[in-house]
């Protein structure tokens, strides 16, 4: 039974280029959320997809921006990238919106 | 505002219990994770609790006071395996769902 995956690992980019990072969800999900996550902190809340459709959003700019296929699998976009982007990016899969979350190994991104 | 408090770090001694504390001011509740992260991996699930009271699995347990919006973690017979940041989260419902995740408390474990 697979888990959660996230592809890429590891990513390097330029500031104001765009990105794709992409997920899928554990078998049986049906939610996916996006974290970002700096070194030493938690992870904070970017998004979560239901149904296709964006159903909550954290405190992050229109430059991120994402999807939800039918096969439940995600992604996430980020436009014009910063040099504070550089985070570990965790994509979280759960059967509903308000139940445990499990966790992919997450795509590093830095920022040059 | 919100807000999740932790302790930064803690450290025990193998074969020890130790409790990991957790505060938290949100806008509404519908019920909090902990989340146990080793260096360099995702976060997998401990816990969950949505009602009053202690929840028991194993090694691990997790205390809610919803009225004192408190929560605990609670680690018995402390193994070295243990050593790695705890993560308390929260699931606001203030017009919408919300998950808000407080920075972790690093526990070291010795020998």
């Amino acid at each position: 039974d697979a888990g959660v995956t996230q592809s890429p690992t590891h990513l390097i980019k330029t500031r104001g280029q765009q990105v794709t990072l992409r997920c899928s969800p554990k078998s049986g999900h049906d939610t996916v959320s996006w974290y970002q996550q700096a070194l030493g902190q938690g992870p904070q809340f970017i998004f979560q997809y239901y149904e296709e459709e964006e159903r909550q959003r954290g405190n992050f700019p229109d430059r991120f921006s994402g999807h939800q296929f039918p096969n439940y699998s995600s992604e996430l976009n980020v436009n014009a990238l910063l040099l504070g982007d550089s985070a570990l990016y965790l994509c979280a899969s759960s059967k509903g919106r308000n139940q445990p979350q499990h966790f992919g190994d997450g795509t590093r991104l830095s920022i040059l | 505002g919100q807000n999740i408090d932790q302790p930064t770090e803690m450290t025990a001694t193998e074969g020890a219990i130790v409790q990991i504390n957790c505060t938290y001011q949100t806008s509404g509740f519908n019920g909090l994770f902990w989340y146990q992260q080793h260096a360099g991996e995702a976060p997998t699930f401990l816990s969950y609790n949505v009602l009053d009271g202690l929840e028991e699995k194993g090694r691990f347990s997790s205390f809610l006071s919803r009225s004192k919006g408190y929560s605990y973690l609670l680690l018995k017979e402390l193994q070295m395996k243990d050593s790695a940041s705890y993560l308390c989260a929260v699931i606001s419902t203030s017009g919408t769902y919300k998950y808000i995740f407080g920075t972790g408390t690093r526990l070291k474990v010795l020998a």
